[in-house]
């Protein structure tokens, strides 16, 4: 079974510096995606950034950006210029692609990691 | 506008009663999914269903039950034999990625 685990439960950054959140998960799968939520305090789920396994290059959406490490199973989330409306909970989601048995499509996710931005 | 509807979106249950958490989406997605979210536990799975008349039970099954009768609507209901039913539930439907409702705060009183 695959599994999401995201090893840091809260996090600081100072207003306008990076910060990057981890993720690494566990499969035995070579097709699969990967994503990243935001959960602000309306808790509102919302798409940040997603990626491809098959894909080497890493994707970014703006201010932010992953670090894929298909051998190592990481997939660590970079916020750069970090502003105020960052402040959030993270969360590191696995779906698995290609042919599947259909009743095996689940999303995972870790347990997310809460940002907090210092003004 | 397209997407997933919650409701309603705080509920209070008295002990011993079972209530339903309606998820309603017009997005056309094939698959919808429950997950309930408690503090430090991230999102675990209740149910989830890639079909009408079909489902399947996630991780934490126990106490809940779902019905998919049509392809927009997956209602989830929490039965008194949930031993522990405060907390906030998300629904969600997939293509290639999830999209959520705004969720269902449920406070058994």
């Amino acid at each position: 079974a695959q599994t999401v685990t995201q090893s840091q439960p809260e996090m600081s950054v100072q207003e306008a510096e990076t910060v990057t959140l981890s993720c690494t998960y566990d499969t035995s799968e070579s097709d699969y995606y990967l994503f990243w939520y935001k959960q602000p305090p309306s808790r509102q789920m919302i798409l940040v950034i997603r990626q491809e396994a098959y894909k080497q290059q890493n994707a970014t959406e703006n201010r932010f950006s992953v670090n894929f490490q298909k051998a190592a199973k990481s997939f660590s989330l970079k916020i750069s210029d970090s502003q105020l409306g960052d402040a959030a909970m993270y969360f590191c989601a696995y779906r698995s692609a290609g042919i599947v048995v259909y009743r095996d499509d689940k999303i995972i996710f870790g347990k997310g990691t809460r940002l907090h931005i210092l003004p | 506008d397209g997407g997933i509807t919650q409701s309603p979106k705080y509920l209070f249950r008295k002990e011993g009663q079972n209530v339903t958490l309606s998820c309603e989406q017009n997005l056309n997605h094939d698959a919808m999914y429950w997950y309930r979210q408690d503090p430090g536990q991230g999102l675990r799975l209740i149910y989830y269903s890639q079909i009408v008349n079909d489902f399947q039970k996630g991780d934490i099954a126990e106490g809940y039950s779902v019905s998919r009768e049509k392809k927009e609507s997956f209602p989830l209901t929490v039965t008194s034999a949930q031993k522990n039913p405060t907390a906030f539930y998300l629904c969600a439907s997939k293509d290639s990625e999830a999209f959520f409702g705004q969720g269902t705060r449920l406070t058994v009183v």
